[in-house]
């Protein structure tokens, strides 16, 4: 199945600054998924990135402060927008792979970021 | 629209002896059912899947989960824990060709020596 590699892994950044997160995929996906895990909590869907058009956000998100880019089907970004320290969490990206007999969905190792 | 509820938040088991972890599911179509680890500072991985197929499904690592659609339940099980076992556990639903998952807020797995 597919290998997802995920940078940063981890990062300490100001509250007013952005930071891009970025996932490369080792094969070729359709759709690459985006989720946010806050402290003690369960993972959250933000949005869906397609090739070529663009992403979907889930109720809560919206693009200003979650931008996304999916320039091919290999790698996508998500931008945290102007961090305040609520936007402390694991961010993680995930893809449908084949697990017969239909798909699963694998996942970065993620990113920790803490803002301060 | 689907959710899921795990009945623990930690479960603790002595090494050696069974794992049970529960998990409910809410689910307005065929559902797809998952049960992924999250060992700390490492990503999700899948342990295993359920797709309308056999309703008991063997994963990695020695653990299965039975699906019981009568009491909407997908538990996992493990009849003999390892201290590698210790991790958080996710159960995830879907909807049968919806890609959009559900987790449940997670069990935390201790094994005691």
């Amino acid at each position: 199945s597919a290998v997802i590699s995920q940078k940063p892994s981890r990062d300490i950044c100001q509250r007013g600054t952005s930071l891009t997160i970025q996932c490369q995929v080792d094969s070729q996906v359709t759709m690459m998924f985006w989720y946010r895990q806050q402290p003690g909590q369960s993972l959250t869907l933000i949005a869906t990135a397609n090739q070529g058009s663009e992403a979907t956000y889930e109720s809560g998100f919206v693009i200003d402060k979650f931008p996304i880019s999916r320039p091919n089907l290999t790698f996508s970004t998500l931008t945290v927008s102007n961090m305040s320290p609520e936007d402390s969490s694991i961010y993680l990206c995930s893809v449908e792979v084949p697990v017969p007999p239909g798909y699963g969905y694998t996942f970065g190792s993620g990113t920790r970021l803490t803002v301060v | 629209a689907q959710s899921v509820t795990q009945l623990d938040s930690h479960v603790s088991v002595s090494e050696g002896t069974p794992v049970l972890l529960r998990c409910n599911y809410s689910s307005s179509y065929s559902p797809s059912l998952f049960w992924y680890v999250q060992h700390p500072n490492k990503g999700l991985q899948l342990l295993l899947k359920y797709t309308s197929a056999a309703t008991l499904v063997k994963g990695i690592n020695g653990f299965e989960a039975e699906f019981k659609k009568s009491e909407t339940s997908f538990h996992l099980t493990k009849p003999s824990a390892h201290m590698s076992d210790a991790a958080e556990y996710f159960c995830v639903v879907s909807e049968l060709d919806d890609y959009k998952l559900s987790f449940g807020a997670g069990t935390t797995v201790t094994v005691r020596a």
